[in-house]
């Protein structure tokens, strides 16, 4: 089945250390995004990507990195310059097409916690 | 900032409709409105779009008021796992991305 993968589901940083969460999609998606939930909030666009070797700041950029050297991964990497990286890091594919509107497909997420 | 506003709770009887409402008065013309939902803990689940007509599928209905300024998400009979934060939200034209609010946190009782 098509879908889109998160792992891991749970990760633990050090004070310091720069952690890379992992999403991957085999559903020929062209766009995909990382966002960011902290408790009772919304969702906060980190970076996204709309093709290969091109990606955009969101809102909330500052102290993470992504990548896009394929069309199924985008990793988000959560850098020591991000003072306050515990949340629950979501990622979401969709196609883009002018003719047609598509939903977001969302993997089950990360919970990242500073120890 | 989202371009929605939604009331932040509602409570429903476990087989009744459940009917939210969302405001989006400064929404453009060419800009569709999208329901997600999400349970506790896991990532939002797509439920339904629509742009000026009303849209039905499996899951709900979309009321989309005339002049556009607001919607009606309808879950025709609620169940206990329709428990969830729902949120309506606007999809930019420009580059489809998606601008989320807080949401309105369901709660079905029995």
């Amino acid at each position: 089945d098509g879908g889109i993968t998160q792992s891991p589901k749970y990760l633990f940083r050090k004070e310091g250390q720069n952690v890379t969460l992992s999403c991957e999609q085999n559903l020929n998606h062209d766009a995909m995004y990382w966002y960011r939930q902290d408790p009772g909030q919304g969702l906060r666009l980190i970076y996204y990507s709309q093709i290969v070797n091109d990606f955009q700041k969101g809102d909330i950029a500052e102290g993470y990195s992504v990548s896009r050297e394929k069309k199924e991964s985008f990793p988000l990497t959560v850098t020591s310059a991000q003072k306050n990286p515990t949340a629950f890091y979501l990622c979401a594919s969709t196609l883009l097409s002018p003719t047609g509107h598509y939903g977001y497909t969302f993997g089950s997420g990360t919970r990242l916690t500073v120890v | 900032d989202a371009k929605t506003t939604q009331p932040p709770s509602m409570d429903c009887a476990e087989g009744r409709a459940a009917n939210l409402p969302c405001n989006h008065s400064t929404i453009s013309g060419n800009e569709y409105v999208y329901w997600y939902r999400q349970i506790h803990s896991q990532g939002p689940q797509y439920i339904i779009h629509g742009l000026k007509n009303n849209e039905t599928n499996e899951m709900a209905s979309l009321i989309i008021t005339e002049d556009r300024k607001s919607s009606t998400l309808i879950l025709p009979h609620a169940t206990l796992r329709d428990t969830a934060v729902y949120y309506c939200i606007v999809r930019l034209d420009s580059n489809y991305q998606l601008i989320w609010g807080a949401g309105t946190k369901l709660i079905i009782k029995p």
